[in-house]
């Protein structure tokens, strides 16, 4: 079984501080993506990195996949109320059927007016 | 846009009752998945269908079974539902992009077995 790890676990921080949650696997992904889950509701894509070294923007979040494809991280840029949620990383691996897609167990966001 | 819907949204089951989750997409996607997700333990891959006509073990299938009826719809069947087996369940269609799949999932059905 490929391992996605994902730190911090939990993170509380107050409105308009930055931050940084990492995801690192011991093996090379095809891509890989970062999902944002809210209570009681399913998982939802934010973006999918696919190239060594990739760096995409949406607004106030960053996302890098790593040199060598085995890990990628997520910034927030003064982060806001709104922000807070559950934030997924998920890969498809090199050399697994491209259909299987395996999920890290998250980082826990609370963003404190 | 209905996108990836789940039924039923909640369940109460006892030790021993069978039951079938339902999930459809209306997306034309040619990959289905079904997870679970617990406390700490992030969504683990249950079953996935990649194409019509296909099914594969993923993680945590035992308990389980699946049909993939047709390219919308892909249900889960508790033989025999079991305490372990509480559980909130999600189903997402898969999109084939470059280096791998996306994923839209269902808001989840929320299992109690007692």
């Amino acid at each position: 079984t490929q391992l996605l790890e994902q730190s911090p676990q939990f993170l509380s921080i107050q409105e308009g501080e930055n931050l940084t949650v990492y995801c690192n696997s011991s093996s090379v992904f095809s891509s890989l993506q970062w999902y944002r889950q809210e209570p009681g509701e399913g998982p939802v894509l934010l973006v999918t990195v696919v190239t060594g070294g990739e760096v995409k923007k949406l607004k106030r979040l960053t996302f890098q996949f790593g040199d060598a494809r085995k890990d990628s991280s997520l910034h927030i840029t003064a982060a806001q109320p709104g922000d807070t949620g559950l934030y997924l990383c998920a890969g498809t691996y090199s050399g697994a059927g491209s259909y299987q897609l395996t999920f890290g167990k998250g980082t826990k966001l609370s963003v404190i007016p | 846009n209905a996108g990836v819907t789940q039924t039923p949204k909640f369940q109460v089951l006892k030790t021993g009752q069978s039951m079938t989750l339902q999930c459809a997409q209306d997306m034309n996607h040619n990959s289905m998945y079904w997870y679970r997700q617990d406390p700490g333990m992030g969504l683990r891959l249950i079953y996935y269908s990649a194409s019509e006509g296909t099914t594969d073990k993923g993680e945590v299938p035992n308990g389980y079974n699946v049909s993939r009826l047709n390219k919308r719809e892909f249900s889960l069947r508790l033989e025999s539902a079991a305490p372990s087996q509480t559980s909130v369940y999600f189903c997402a269609s898969g999109y084939r992009a470059p280096g791998g799949t996306e994923a839209f999932f269902g808001q989840g059905t929320r299992l109690t077995v007692v």
